[in-house]
């Protein structure tokens, strides 16, 4: 089946630093990418969608100069916090949609945990 | 953000029971929907999914039933395990989407 990971699993930052995500299809090739964050009990919220090659597109109220993503090739998209705070602790998850799927197969990765101190 | 609604914020079951889990959606253009479960520090696992124009489908000791009149969805889980024990979450796709948008999620509680 179609796998997706992601990179690091979890991660502990100072306030103010950057920090990347990556989130790799390993045997499929994905169009698009799609990068959630999660809270403690609550649900998944979608931050933003991206496609290869092209510029992401952020949902309302998501900063995409503070959380810039990059879907370089059509294995991998990067998610990068920047000048993170205590608040961006969350839990980031990205799913990607293959190539040659039906429009709706949407595969999840692991997520990745990031704790800003 | 969130579509869905109308759900039981926890759910506990002895096990062997039968678990019914509801998920009510808002769009009525979505046209396919999903069941994830998530445990604790993982990613979603899909469970089950549905297209709009079926109003029913089983799996392995799943079943989701679709009520588009009401716009309902459920999780019905069979002979409940401890290892179901997990947060349940329903997604749904509209025909122009390209994003899953996932509801709030129900967490189901499984004693021996």
């Amino acid at each position: 089946g179609a796998v997706v990971s992601q990179h690091p699993s979890w991660v502990i930052c100072k306030s103010g630093t950057s920090v990347k995500i990556e989130c790799r299809s390993l045997d499929f090739q994905a169009t698009t990418m799609f990068w959630y964050r999660q809270f403690p009990k609550q649900s998944l919220m979608l931050m933003a969608t991206s496609n290869e090659g092209s510029k992401a597109t952020y949902e309302q109220g998501v900063e995409k100069d503070k959380f810039l993503i990059n879907h370089a090739s059509l294995t991998l998209s990067t998610l990068t916090v920047t000048s993170a705070h205590p608040e961006d602790s969350s839990f980031y998850i990205c799913s990607a949609r293959g190539l040659a799927g039906i429009s709706y197969e949407q595969y999840f990765g692991p997520g990745t945990r990031l704790t800003v101190t | 953000g969130e579509s869905v609604g109308l759900h039981l914020p926890t759910l506990s079951v002895q096990e062997g029971d039968n678990s019914i889990i509801n998920c009510a959606y808002s769009n009525s253009a979505s046209d396919y929907f999903i069941w994830y479960k998530q445990e604790s520090g993982k990613g979603p696992q899909f469970i089950i999914d549905i297209r709009s124009n079926m109003d029913k489908r089983q799996g392995q000791r799943v079943t989701v039933l679709l009520n588009k009149t009401v716009k309902h969805l459920s999780l019905q889980i069979a002979a409940t395990q401890p290892g179901d024990s997990a947060v349940y979450f329903c997604a749904e796709l509209v025909p122009a989407g390209t994003a899953l948008i996932f509801g709030k999620g129900t967490t189901l509680s499984v004693s021996s």
